[in-house]
């Protein structure tokens, strides 16, 4: 159980463009997704908090308007790279919290390795 | 706010040997938890072991145990008879708000593993 997905896993865009990255619950329900944001050969960074039905919550220094994040279901959130540009080119990771067996322990998906050219 | 921090960039170790990583953190929340992820050449991230700060009794699964220090603020993993698969990354991890805020996550531990 709590199975985490993630689409794409790898994806290549020019700059300028925008690119979509889907994280999915599997086997549960999620009302929170968290976003993260991993840069080679350094830790994970929230970047924010996705909660199903309401606006996400954004860590300080992470810009709203470029990171568009969307949590329309209880199995899925979207994050959403506008106008990417070569230096956001990085590592996205998904988590979800599973709210009933253990509401603190967050399961990842696989990741989402951005490339922007 | 809370900081992690795991002092020891790269660990190696003996196959069949233990291993101790070591994790301080600081916070003056009084309700929280702690995690130690594992982090293999796949990226995946996979939950090793939690524990929730209220309980004294520190937390084991299988090989792997830690060793929580409250007032010490330190939260180590040991991990008993080390094998090839556990050589990854290791990140130590911060969370409270009863799971509804994200993780602070240290710098990590290289763990390699010597046949």
């Amino acid at each position: 159980g709590a199975v985490v997905s993630q689409h794409p896993s790898w994806v290549i865009c020019k700059s300028g463009t925008s690119v979509k990255i889907e994280c999915r619950s599997l086997d549960f329900q999620a009302t929170t997704m968290f976003w993260y944001r991993q840069f080679p050969k350094q830790s994970l960074m929230l970047m924010a908090t996705s909660n199903e039905g309401s606006k996400a919550t954004y860590e300080q220094g992470v810009e709203k308007d470029k990171f568009l994040i969307n949590h329309a279901s209880l199995t899925l959130s979207t994050l959403t790279v506008t106008s990417a540009h070569p230096e956001d080119s990085s590592f996205y990771i998904c988590s979800a919290r599973v709210p009933v067996e253990t509401p603190d322990t967050q399961y990842f998906g696989p990741g989402t390795r951005l490339t922007v050219l | 706010a809370q900081t992690v921090t795991q002092s020891q960039p790269e660990m190696s170790v003996q196959e069949a040997e233990t291993v101790t990583l070591s994790c301080t953190y600081d916070t003056s929340e009084s309700d929280y938890y702690l995690f130690w992820y594992k982090q293999p050449p796949s990226r995946q991230m996979i939950l090793v072991i939690r524990q929730e700060a209220y309980k004294q009794q520190n937390a084991t699964e299988n090989r792997f145990s830690v060793n929580f220090q409250k007032a010490a603020k330190s939260f180590s993993l040991k991990i008993s008879d080390s094998q090839l698969g556990d050589a990854a990354m290791y990140f130590c991890a911060f969370g409270s708000g009863g799971g509804a805020d994200g993780l602070t996550f240290g710098k990590g531990t290289h763990l390699i593993i010597q046949p």
